[in-house]
């Protein structure tokens, strides 16, 4: 099974917007509502930030969003901050293989 | 405060076998689905298995497939990840991660992670 498809990297100047796309097929994100983002950090394990492609675990800043149309979801993190650099990952669950799959993952560098 | 602890990790030979363990405290174990997901040096993450939260059903990537078994005791709240016929490309950080539901399928997705246990396949 192949990874979800995501850009290797964006950038943006803090206070700026920022969209990362993560791209699947019908047997995965355009299936299900199961699709997660994570946010890592160099050295650290990932950790949850968006789940069920809109909702924010407690904790979690409101200036990260999820969205989702069709086989793509769309990651926005506003009002972007130095300590969101980091690398981002999305996740679906695909009946391709039972199991979930991830996309290959972003790296964000604040400007 | 839920925490997973892996351990097991190490330096293994292709073709041997490690045993990962993942101790789980502040939450009831038996009460949830469980993964172990890896990521390889300086790679992206790849789900590697997922069992129920009975044990009832377990499941495997292609890659793994019949070399790796998932198990978990929930007597003692703890996850396991048995690797034989280890690879190369086995190489990798596993991390040991929580679902939020009790059984792993269409609606999961990882609400808590482990801080990862190094596997290097190495002769």
């Amino acid at each position: 099974q192949s990874a979800l498809t995501q850009p290797a990297s964006v950038s943006g100047s803090p206070g700026q917007s920022i969209t990362i796309s993560c791209t699947g097929t019908s047997s995965d994100i355009g299936d299900y509502n199961s699709v997660s983002w994570y946010q890592q950090h160099p050295g650290k394990a990932p950790k949850l930030i968006i789940y069920k492609v809109t909702d924010r675990p407690s904790g979690v800043s409101s200036r990260f969003s999820g969205s989702k149309s069709g086989n793509t979801a769309s990651l926005t993190i506003s009002g972007l901050q130095a300590e969101d650099e980091a690398d981002y990952y999305c996740s679906s669950y695909t009946r391709s293989s039972f199991l979930g799959i991830f996309g290959g993952g972003t790296k964000l560098t604040v400007l | 405060e839920v925490q997973l602890l892996e351990s097991g990790g190490g330096l293994v030979q292709p073709g041997g076998s490690l045993r990962l363990s993942c101790a789980a405290s502040g939450f009831t174990f038996s009460n949830y689905a469980m993964s172990w997901v890896r990521q390889a040096p300086g790679e992206g993450l790849e789900w590697v298995s997922a069992i129920n939260y009975n044990a009832g059903n377990s499941y495997y990537a292609d890659s793994v497939k019949g070399r790796f078994t998932i198990s978990r005791d929930n007597s003692k709240s703890t996850l396991y990840l048995q690797m034989n016929t280890l690879r190369a490309e086995d190489t990798a950080v596993y991390y040991c991660a929580k679902d939020p539901q009790y059984y792993y399928g269409s609606g999961s997705w990882i609400d808590c992670w482990g801080q990862g246990t190094l596997v290097t396949v190495s002769s």
